[in-house]
């Protein structure tokens, strides 16, 4: 079992859907990071987190640390949005353990 | 733009041969990551390094080796190449926090390695 779980693997929506993508951990963590890497390859780094909420725009990442679990919302999807989003941890020492990604393809 | 410059963008080469490849962080950042992506295996971390010294080490292999400078760019040197060592190669920075060991990372834009 992966120590770094993203459901779902695939998402295909409608534009304007509100979506969630879903990351399980199973280590310890210091921190959690929502990456997004674009169909050219690029990476972008959307949240840190280590505990609570953040917003920016439309998206929304939150992140319970007592059952080991983070989302990732997107409100109002755009064609823009579709990409691949990523979940990533960093374990106790110091190592980042990635998720396989969820690829998301929001159609117009 | 992220500000992380990754030289050079694509690289091919053969099977056993060495290729370095180079990184520049975003302005005041300390800290330096290494990450390969592959086809099969998705992103894994490979090593860190903070302020010219290394930090933490993943599933980076023997045939790999990086350094950061005192200028504090990177080098990651891939030598023995094989097959599967054909990856996208990124790069990411990030500068400390006051109280914490980890902030947000700045991701360059990757060099893609090709050996045949």
């Amino acid at each position: 079992k992966n120590e770094v779980e993203q459901s779902p693997q695939n998402l295909t929506a409608q534009e304007g859907e509100f979506i969630t993508i879903n990351c399980s951990y199973s280590v310890g963590i210091s921190a959690l990071h929502w990456l997004q890497q674009h169909p050219g390859g690029g990476i972008v780094s959307l949240f840190m987190l280590s505990s609570g909420k953040k917003k920016h725009g439309r998206l929304i990442a939150t992140i319970n640390i007592q059952e080991k679990h983070s989302s990732l919302h997107i409100t109002a999807s755009h064609p823009r949005d579709s990409a691949v989003y990523i979940c990533a941890v960093l374990n106790r020492d110091d190592k980042i353990i990635f998720g396989k990604g969820t690829r998301l393809h929001i159609l117009p | 733009d992220s500000g992380v410059t990754q030289t050079p963008k694509h690289l091919i080469t053969a099977t056993g041969q060495r290729v370095t490849l180079r990184c520049s962080p975003r302005s005041g950042d300390l800290s330096v990551y290494w990450y390969q992506q592959s086809l099969d295996q998705g992103l894994q971390f490979l090593i860190q390094y903070y302020n010219g010294e290394e930090r933490a080490k993943g599933n980076i292999l023997e045939r790999f080796s990086a350094q950061q400078f005192p200028d504090l760019h990177s080098e990651l040197n891939l030598s023995s190449l094989e097959l599967g060592d054909s990856a996208l190669y990124f790069c990411a920075s990030s500068r400390p926090v006051a109280g914490g060991s980890y902030n947000e990372q700045f991701f360059g834009p990757g060099t893609r390695l090709t050996v045949l």
